[in-house]
């Protein structure tokens, strides 16, 4: 079953923050996060795997409550090359990877 | 680290015509790879999983005899499209993954497809 993601889309300026949220009625053991920009394919960002854990690549960072199964990507100080479509994939048990819908994300100078 | 090439990039064809999209992993031994579909603004749609010396495995919707999948070694998979129509056109990506429950995927570039 299909993660859900909020919001949808996200207009920034540059140097703002922001969340994206990726939420599942399922159990998990892993939540993947990738950028892809338009074009072009899917880039791997970070995987979070155990409840509560967080995980850093440089201003971008996520967390990930298994009890709740929830994972949030945080973006602080955005750049331009930020911008992109980012989707959460989960993966569970009795549930093969699924990609969420994706959260269109903006940063304008 | 993991890199996966696939080709070719871009393909323009009449209807009816059959095309094959190669996926491989240069510089890592990939027991399964997975075809995505993606239409425009949309998600990535699973299609199906290959699996190196077994059949692959189909997502529900997914015509076998229409999307040959082989997965003939385990730095190589490839994508047949048989006599292609204008709604199969879409871009079509490729990933490869390590043994293993908690790795990621690594994606090729993809491929647009457009049939005429």
């Amino acid at each position: 079953q299909q993660p859900v993601q909020s919001p949808q889309a996200v207009i920034l300026r540059e140097g703002e923050d922001a969340v994206i949220n990726c939420s599942s009625s399922k159990a998990l053991y892993s939540v993947h996060w990738y950028r892809q920009k338009h074009g072009e394919a899917p880039v791997f960002l970070m995987i979070l795997l155990k409840g509560g854990e967080q995980k850093g690549h440089e201003k971008i960072s996520a967390s990930f409550n298994e009890k709740k199964q929830q994972s949030s990507l945080y973006l602080t100080a955005s750049q331009l090359s930020y911008s992109g479509t980012y989707f959460c994939g989960t993966e569970g048990y009795g549930q093969n990877f699924v990609f969420g819908p994706g959260t269109r994300l903006s940063v304008l100078p | 680290g993991a890199v996966v090439s696939q080709h070719p990039s871009r393909v323009i064809c009449k209807s009816g015509t059959s095309v094959k999209i190669e996926c491989r992993s240069l510089d890592f031994q990939a027991t399964t790879m997975f075809w995505y579909r993606q239409f425009p603004k949309q998600s990535l749609m699973l299609m199906a999983t290959s699996n190196e010396g077994s059949k692959a495995t189909y997502e529900q919707g997914v015509e076998k005899d229409k999307f040959l999948i082989n997965h003939a070694s385990l730095t190589l998979s490839t994508l047949t499209v048989t006599s292609a129509h204008p709604e199969d056109s879409s871009f079509y990506i490729c990933s490869a993954r390590l043994q293993g429950r908690y790795q990621p995927q690594h994606f090729g570039d993809g491929t647009r497809l457009s049939i005429l």
